[in-house]
């Protein structure tokens, strides 16, 4: 069956300019989660989506960063008027509901940011 | 503030010597604890996963690692390494109340000589 598929797998964007990534998670996880990883580093929570109910925003950054999943599937995780320092792997994971559920990763979107 | 601690950076071993590597978390009640593989280029792949019970959990790959609460630590072993586990092993763990999320050590990553 088809895994969690991110798009676009590399962008490559100016300073200042907006950026949407893509996530479309494996069909009937409830959860979704974003993560973002700096080169040499773990990956770190972005947010938490319980169906279309974005429950936990506690680790976007700044309010230039936003996420949805508006219908309970597909998510989109925006970044607004983008940062050099916004340059990094972004992941995303799907899962079942519940902590011991696994999250199974995409690929991952590499952003640069020049 | 919770943390997952991996002491180690980088790794190297000779293909079929024994390996493990360490993982230690915060201080708190029992979380659920993981290790994730990232092979260059891929995504995370789930090793394996504890969350109650037996403290030695059997993973893929020939992996395995224990559970020790009085050193709160989540030790990922290996009895004889192959090429092919060349990768980078991150430790994650999810803290009670923490609505899901996955907090994750800054990795080790394994070299493997021949």
């Amino acid at each position: 069956g088809a895994g969690v598929s991110q798009s676009p797998r590399y962008k490559v964007t100016k300073r200042g300019q907006d950026v949407a990534l893509r996530c479309d998670p494996i069909s009937g996880h409830v959860s979704l989660y974003w993560y973002r990883q700096a080169l040499g580093q773990g990956p770190e929570f972005l947010t938490y989506f319980n169906y279309e109910a974005q429950q936990d925003k506690s680790g976007l950054p700044n309010d230039r960063f936003s996420a949805e999943r508006p219908e309970g599937s597909i998510s989109t995780l925006t970044i607004q008027r983008t940062e050099q320092r916004d340059s990094a792997m972004y992941r995303c994971a799907s899962s079942m509901s519940g902590p011991q559920e696994t999250q199974y990763f995409g690929p991952g979107t590499r952003l640069l940011v020049l | 503030a919770q943390s997952v601690t991996q002491p180690d950076i980088h790794i190297t071993v000779s293909e079929g010597a024994s390996l493990e590597l360490r993982c230690n978390y915060s201080y708190g009640a029992t979380p659920y604890l993981f290790w994730y593989v990232q092979s260059p280029g891929q995504g995370l792949q789930l090793l394996l996963k504890y969350f109650s019970g037996d403290t030695l959990v059997q993973g893929i790959k020939g992996f395995e690692a224990e559970f020790k609460r009085s050193q709160s630590s989540f030790n990922l072993r290996k009895p004889s390494v192959h090429w092919s586990d060349a990768a980078e092993y991150f430790c994650a763990v999810v803290f009670s109340g923490g609505y899901n999320k996955l907090i994750f050590g800054a990795g080790t990553r394994l070299a493997v000589h021949p």
